[in-house]
Formats: C-alpha cells, structure tokens, sequence
C-alpha cells in the first residue's frame, strides 16, 4: 500500500464544473508536489509545497488552485477546466534537502477526464 | 537548467535475463540525486533505487542496481534477471540539491517475453 492516499483515483467532470483532488500523507514529509501526467509522457511537475507554503509553481494556469490547509494535506482545486488538462494527475512528498532519507513517495493518482 | 535523457523509448528482454536501461544527465550544480522510478500501467510511480553525486559505490536495491558513471553523467538502470512483472514504463529522474524539484526524463517502456 502506498504511504502516500490520493483521491479520488478517478474523475470525469465537465467544463464548467468545480472539483477537488485530494492528497494525504502521514510520514511527516514537510514539501509536497503536484505532477500532471498525459498519456505516454512523464509526469511534470506543477506546484511545490514545502512547510505548507507555496515555493514553486511552474507557470500553471489559474483554472489550477493548489492548497495545504496542513503538513499531511495536499489539495488541487479544479474550476473551468478545458479536455486537455484530462490527464493523471500524482501527488508526491519528501523531506527537506539536508535530511535523511530524501525520497519522493508517490501516490496512486487521480485519472481526471475533461468532457 | 537540467535535463534528463532517455534515448530509448522501448525494450525487449526474456524473462531471467539482465537489462540495461540507459540515462544520461546534464546539470551544473555539484550536488544532485539520480532516482529511477517504475509505472505499470496502474499509474503508480513505483521508487525504485536512489544515487547521490557524491556516493562513492553503485546503489544497488535487490535486483535492480545503478550503474553511475559521473564523468559521462550516465545512470543506468540494470534489472537482474528479468520477470514478467518488471513489464512497466521507467523514469530516471534527477533532483539538483539547490532545488527542491524532481525532473524525469520521457522514459523507456520495458517489456519482459517469457
């Protein structure tokens, strides 16, 4: 079983809709990432969290809302958005640089249809 | 900027057999790690083996161990006698230590024939 939960695994909503993915961790990472992954690409990474805070977002579109209410929660608020962004969409934590174990846990992601 | 490169999108291998999966990278910073992760079709990015630049031996996790090159900047995946559920997509990806970022490379498809 993965340390990392992401739900829902899928997600069908339309154009106009509003959604929420979800993300929880309990291994006391302190950065969290969102990675969007279209089919046969690798994954690209969207927003960094780290102690809760934004530090790094790459250039996402605002339809993309990234929050951390707290250190184990992750969530991507969804709103107006368009059948490309249809694509698996994962959810990552580590440690900080300069701790042990520096790894990127992985969850199972969330499959978002845009119709 | 870093970059990391898979120049092979997909591999054969027979089941029991070894293979190499290749990857090359190109960064400035002195301080980086080197992961390679496997994705069945599932989605799940599955952690497979880590190398810091300054680990003096090759990572070696089970079956699969990396063969680091610093100087060619290549870290090549090898999965020891091959089973048919090592089917799956294989990043490699890097983090450079001044950024908190994972990077991958596009990944090589690897199928195992019984």
């Amino acid at each position: 079983d993965t340390e990392v939960t992401q739900t829902p695994k899928h997600l069908v909503m339309g154009m106009t809709n509003k959604k929420s993915l979800k993300c929880e961790q309990h291994m006391g990472h302190r950065a969290m990432y969102w990675y969007k992954q279209k089919a046969k690409k690798p994954p690209e990474l969207m927003f960094v969290y780290s102690y809760e805070k934004l530090s790094i977002n790459e250039s996402v579109p605002s339809r993309f809302s990234p929050e951390c209410p707290n250190s184990s929660l992750l969530n991507l608020h969804l709103h107006a958005l368009q059948p490309e962004d249809s694509a698996l969409y994962l959810c990552a934590s580590s440690q900080r640089q300069g701790e042990t174990n520096y790894g990127y846990t992985f969850g199972s992601g969330t499959r978002l249809t845009v119709v | 900027a870093q970059k990391i490169t898979q120049t092979q999108p997909g591999m054969f291998v027979q089941e029991k057999e070894a293979v190499t999966l290749d990857c090359t990278y190109d960064t400035s910073d002195p301080s980086y790690g080197l992961f390679w992760y496997k994705q069945p079709s599932s989605g799940e990015m599955i952690f497979l083996i880590y190398q810091g630049s300054y680990d003096q031996q090759n990572a070696t996790e089970g079956r699969y161990s990396l063969n680091f090159q610093k100087a060619r900047k290549s870290a090549n995946l090898v999965i020891s006698a091959s089973q048919l559920g090592d089917s799956a997509m294989y990043f490699c990806a890097m983090r450079e230590d001044g950024y908190n970022k994972l990077i991958f490379g596009a990944g090589t498809r690897l199928a195992v024939h019984p």
